[in-house]
């Protein structure tokens, strides 16, 4: 079974500053796609970035970027010039095929703090 | 266009007692799931319908049991509401063939079981 794994509960980042969030994954599979979802207080999961297992080349969504490294099954996601209202829950998540229909496997998410 | 959409926003239940969640997906979109969200977790995938066929289910209880109706919209149903249920129940809509894999999350509704 897939396994997504967030190993910082809490981070915190100057404003303006650059943060990387962790996450790594366990998956027998070869073909699969990763997002980072962000959660603000207002509860309403918003797509972050998504990331296609078989693009070598990282995805990037203006100041989101990931580093995926296939190997090591780690996808970090990379926030550039954090901003107040990056502040939020991120949660990275793994979407699992199963005979023609899917499921998302998410982690424990790392809440972000942005300092002013 | 109208995103994902849930009702109630907040619920409040006794024990034992049943409850039923609504969601209408996106525009577009035939394919709904159901996460549960326990305080300080991410969620947790309950099952998914598309057709009108519970598709794929989690580990849950068969107390959680689904519907989705032919406009695409779906309700989660809770019987025999434990403590351990309060949670934030997420519905999260999608195309199931082509597209761009990723879900679109509803706002969730908050059980509280008392």
């Amino acid at each position: 079974a897939q396994t997504v794994t967030q190993s910082q509960p809490e981070m915190s980042v100057q404003e303006a500053e650059t943060v990387t969030l962790s996450c790594t994954y366990d998956t027998s599979e070869s073909d699969y796609y990763l997002f980072w979802y962000k959660q603000p207080p207002s509860r309403q999961m918003i797509l972050v970035i998504r990331q296609e297992a078989y693009k070598q080349q990282n995805a990037t969504e203006n100041r989101f970027s990931v580093n995926f490294q296939k190997a090591a099954k780690s996808f970090s996601l990379k926030i550039s010039d954090s901003q107040l209202g990056d502040a939020a829950m991120y949660f990275c998540a793994y979407r699992s095929e199963t005979s023609g229909t899917y499921k998302y496997i998410f982690g424990t998410g790392t809440r972000l703090k942005v300092l002013a | 266009d109208a995103g994902v959409t849930q009702s109630p926003t907040h619920l409040i239940k006794t024990r034992g007692q049943q409850v039923t969640l609504r969601c209408s997906p996106k525009s577009g979109h035939d394919t709904v799931s159901w996460y549960q969200q326990a305080l300080g977790q991410g969620p947790q995938f309950i099952f998914q319908y598309y057709e009108e066929e519970e598709r794929q289910r989690g580990n849950f209880p068969d107390r959680f049991s689904g519907h989705q109706f032919p406009n695409y919209s779906s309700e989660l149903n809770v019987n025999a509401l434990l403590l351990g249920d309060s949670a934030l129940y997420l519905c999260a809509s999608s195309p199931l063939t082509g597209g761009l894999y990723e879900q679109y999350f509803g706002p969730g509704t908050r059980l509280t079981v008392t």
